[in-house]
């Protein structure tokens, strides 16, 4: 199986500051990576899917990018709603998730 | 909207089987895919395999392979998934959630399943 690896494992920042997230795989899945937000006892929630496309009702400040085995995603301008858990996701054939990154407040 | 309502939570023994329901509404049922995935304490989150709403397709992980089984009742909107041979590993929160082309986009509540002697 392919292997996601996140870092860091935990990003602590203020609001209004960005937030740079990384996912990597053990080998190529294309642009086939998604990323979800996880607050505690919600289910995940979907905020970038094929590496870079935005989904419907995501705010503008959420963005992602890479290819291949690099990807990242980005959150510009922090609101105090956005400090939750983030994964990633591949979906070539089966699927796999990354380990999470935890973003805190500072 | 798109919503699920899922069984409720299970207490098992190690050993046991566990099966789980997901009622799906505000969407075509036939039109997309369920997948299961489970969240344990301290792990990271694992896809078991998906069911074609329409078709009944199946695809599983290799992890859980013979050891899960996933239906669906097209004309009740509900997929089923069931793990056998339980062992105290199988403590999780187990989620159905749809895909579109693939893309998992909404996801149910969750539903608790616990394995203790």
């Amino acid at each position: 199986d392919i292997v996601l690896t996140q870092s860091p494992a935990t990003l602590s920042l203020s609001p209004g500051e960005r937030a740079t997230l990384s996912c990597r795989a053990s080998q190529s899945v294309s642009g086939y990576l998604g990323w979800y937000q996880q607050k505690p006892g919600q289910p995940p929630r979907l905020l970038i899917y094929d590496a870079s496309n935005r989904e419907s009702g995501i705010p503008a400040r959420f963005s992602g990018s890479g290819s291949g085995t690099d990807f990242t995603l980005t959150i510009s301008n922090i609101e105090p709603e956005d400090f939750a858990v983030y994964f990633c996701l591949q979906r070539t054939g089966s699927y796999t998730f990354g380990q999470g990154t935890r973003l805190e407040l500072k | 909207q798109v919503q699920f309502v899922q069984s409720g939570p299970e207490v098992k023994k190690p050993g046991a089987s566990v099966a789980l329901s997901c009622r799906a509404s505000g969407y075509n049922f036939a039109g997309f895919a369920i997948h299961w995935v489970r969240q344990a304490p301290g792990r990271r989150l694992e896809w078991l395999g998906w069911i074609n709403g329409g078709r009944g397709d199946t695809k599983f992980s290799q992890t859980f392979q013979g050891r899960v089984t996933i239906t669906r009742d097209a004309s009740a909107n509900t997929a089923y998934m069931g793990l056998s041979g339980l062992t105290s590993e199988d403590t999780a929160i187990y989620y159905c959630a749809r895909s579109r082309w693939g893309i998992i986009d909404y996801w149910s509540p969750g539903t608790l399943v616990s394995v203790s002697s």
